[in-house]
């Protein structure tokens, strides 16, 4: 099946640095998404992108859809320590069939800050 | 808060059991979506009911069901639980047609089976 490779696994900033961490896939996708998982709740949605080339930001979040669009990228500007938590990609595969909504999720990237 | 409520938060039960969980969408949101969680892992897709219909399948395990009834929430079937079961089930909704693939998350059931 489809699969997304999320890197890095892991990242350990200080406050106020800058991160960087994407997203790649074999398949091509129509769509990407991002989301922040903090522990026990569920993925909350950041940014959605639709367009090959498309770059949304979202106060100090930034996401671009690759232009191969096999590829995504998320930036988060003078992290914060509320920023910790993990960041999924989630992509929906091009050829799914009408009404069948699958998006693949990528592994996750844990961001850890210290103050 | 998405909009998307899970009942129960927790559930503990023992191997062999048989748990429901619940889930009501988004208001307006037909499609609904069950994931699965285990500890430290990524979020697998499990089904996609659309409008009371089963719309896409992932790994879901034959001892699971779900359903999506008319007022349009949901209830994912877990059987014969076994210790692997364990972990985080997510009900996500979306408005399930047309070009938005955004899915909203609920809060999570946390299953436990010992």
């Amino acid at each position: 099946g489809q699969q997304l490779n999320q890197s890095p696994q892991s990242m350990f900033i200080q406050e106020g640095e800058d991160v960087s961490m994407n997203c790649t896939s074999s398949s091509i996708f129509n769509t990407w998404l991002w989301y922040k998982q903090e522990p026990g709740e569920g993925p909350v949605l950041l940014i959605a992108l639709y367009k090959a080339g498309e770059l949304t930001s979202n106060g100090r979040l930034t996401a671009q859809f690759g232009i191969t669009r096999k590829d995504s990228f998320l930036n988060i500007s003078a992290s914060i320590p509320s920023d910790v938590g993990i960041y999924f990609c989630a992509g929906q595969p091009i050829l799914a069939f009408q009404g069948a909504q699958k998006l693949v999720f990528g592994q996750g990237t844990r961001l850890t800050i210290n103050p | 808060d998405s909009g998307v409520t899970q009942t129960p938060k927790h559930l503990i039960t023992a191997t062999g059991q048989r748990v429901t969980l619940r889930c009501s969408p988004r208001s307006g949101d037909l499609s609904v979506y069950w994931y699965q969680q285990s500890l430290d892992q990524g979020l697998q897709f499990l089904i996609q009911y659309y409008n009371g219909e089963e719309r896409a399948k992932g790994n879901i395990l034959e001892r699971f069901s779900a359903q999506q009834f008319p007022d349009l929430h949901s209830e994912l079937n877990l059987s014969s639980l076994e210790l692997g079961d364990s972990a985080l089930y997510f009900c996500a909704s979306s408005v399930g047609q047309g070009v938005s693939y955004e899915q909203y998350f609920g809060p999570g059931t946390r299953l436990t089976v010992t």
